[in-house]
């Protein structure tokens, strides 16, 4: 299996604008997690869903940030609009559930900077 | 609710020295699953290992080693003869089989350094 795929590895976009993350999870898992890493408050759980539907997303820090997952094999994490303290790294994950143990397998992460 | 800490916040250690990096959970379940994952330098998060609550046998794995004790809800993990390539953040976390299922908690994660 190729892992948890993310995309763009890197964004570097301007103040203001829409900013759009995305990932396939490993195929088979029912859990996929949204987090956000920053030196200041280090690895936090934005949002996560299982079986497509969103479970939790206390962890999402204002109404500028959205979450979908309209299949199995893809989300996508909004920011609109942007601004700089957005700047972060975003992690996607996906776990197969506690039938197989809840381990959660990370993607390569997507490194944002708002100017 | 469920807590991981992670007391030591930095570790430096030279080459070949044993480390320990330790972990404390707390849960009300009697179900849960314990984790280990390194991020090196370039970022990725790697799963390391996962145990849960029934069992307590310690597992070696190389030069890596975790204790698992419930008597004092602890789940360290040890690096011997650590290298320079174990340079990394490495965070504990817990995930419990009742309400939150699904759901982990990371600690704050333990900065080891080694150097050569």
């Amino acid at each position: 299996d190729a892992g948890v795929i993310q995309s763009p590895r890197h964004e570097v976009t301007e103040m203001g604008q829409e900013v759009t993350l995305r990932c396939k999870p490993i195929s088979g898992h029912d859990y996929l997690f949204w987090y956000r890493q920053t030196m200041m408050r280090g690895l936090e759980l934005l949002i996560y869903f299982n079986n497509n539907v969103p479970i939790d997303d206390s962890g999402m820090p204002e109404d500028r940030f959205s979450a979908k997952m309209p299949n199995a094999s893809f989300s996508t994490l909004k920011i609109q609009p942007s601004e700089p303290r957005d700047s972060a790294v975003y992690f996607c994950a996906s776990s197969p559930g506690l039938t197989q143990g809840d381990t959660q397998y990370f993607g390569p992460g997507t490194r944002l900077t708002v100017l | 609710a469920q807590k991981v800490t992670q007391a030591q916040t930095e570790i430096s250690v030279v080459e070949k020295e044993d480390v320990t990096l330790d972990c404390v959970y707390e849960t009300r379940d009697t179900t849960y699953y314990l984790f280990w994952y390194k991020q090196p330098p370039s970022g990725e998060l790697v799963f390391l290992i996962r145990r849960n609550s029934f069992d307590e046998q310690n597992e070696i794995s190389g030069r890596y080693s975790w204790n698992f004790q419930k008597s004092t809800s602890s789940f360290n993990f040890t690096i011997t003869a650590s290298q320079v390539v174990d340079s990394a953040v490495y965070f504990c976390a817990l995930s419990e089989a009742g309400t939150n299922a699904g759901k982990s908690t990371f600690g704050d994660g333990t900065t080891l350094t080694v150097k050569p």
